[in-house]
């Protein structure tokens, strides 16, 4: 089955400095990769996603790499904010599988102001 | 819109006891939705797939009797924690997928479950 590495678990920043979360995943078969945001105690909350037919997604801020060929895909945030400081997961699934997400193990961004 | 609503949002029950949590789609349907686990300090961990009108499907070391799941409707989920034990003492989260449109998932607001 999909197995969802994520580094770093811990990652400190000072306020405007940029922020880059990296995941690698083992299915060749998974093709749509979100990334979810969970500030402590409340429910995760997609900000950003990307389909193995696009190699980079970009939202204002937050933009998504993919490298199918590698199969490692990441996350960064420029310009951080002291509201970008929570918990940050990627998560990798196909169609196949029902769309079942399979997370990593999360990444705690905290951005000093 | 894609709200997902979760209740009860916090329960607190003595040891023995059944739980039962309840996952809403609110304003789409959701033919698919999913129960997560989620220790402290760590990972979602995906317990079942739910799937409206059939029985769930169980990820491996979850026990089925243990956690019933039923899905009777397009907008409703319900998850109940049967003869509850302190072990079960964790933070379970449910998301939903529309049936129309891509994969993605929206998450319920989570259940605080403390067994005593």
């Amino acid at each position: 089955g999909e197995n969802v590495e994520q580094h770093p678990s811990t990652l400190s920043v000072q306020e405007g400095d940029s922020a880059v979360i990296k995941c690698t995943y083992s299915d060749s078969a998974s093709n749509y990769f979100p990334w979810y945001k969970q500030e402590l105690g409340k429910r995760p909350q997609l900000i950003i996603d990307i389909r193995s037919n696009v190699g980079e997604k970009k939202d204002q801020r937050i933009a998504v790499t993919l490298n199918k060929t590698a199969k490692h895909f990441s996350l960064h945030i420029t310009e951080t904010q002291p509201e970008d400081s929570a918990v940050y997961f990627c998560a990798a699934s196909s169609w196949g599988s029902q769309g079942n997400l399979i997370f990593g193990k999360g990444t705690k961004l905290s951005v000093k102001p | 819109g894609a709200v997902v609503s979760q209740h009860p949002s916090r329960v607190i029950c003595k040891s023995g006891t059944s739980v039962k949590i309840e996952c809403r789609s609110l304003d789409f349907q959701a033919t698919t939705m999913f129960w997560y686990r989620q220790f402290p300090k760590q990972s979602l961990m995906l317990m079942a797939t739910s799937n409206e009108g059939s029985k769930a499907t169980y990820e491996q070391g979850v026990e089925k009797d243990k956690f019933l799941i039923n899905h009777a409707s397009l907008t409703l989920s319900t998850l109940t924690v049967t003869s509850a034990h302190p072990e079960d003492s964790s933070f379970y989260i449910c998301s939903a997928r529309p049936t129309a449109g891509k994969n993605i998932q929206y998450f319920g607001a989570g259940t605080r479950l403390s067994v005593l």
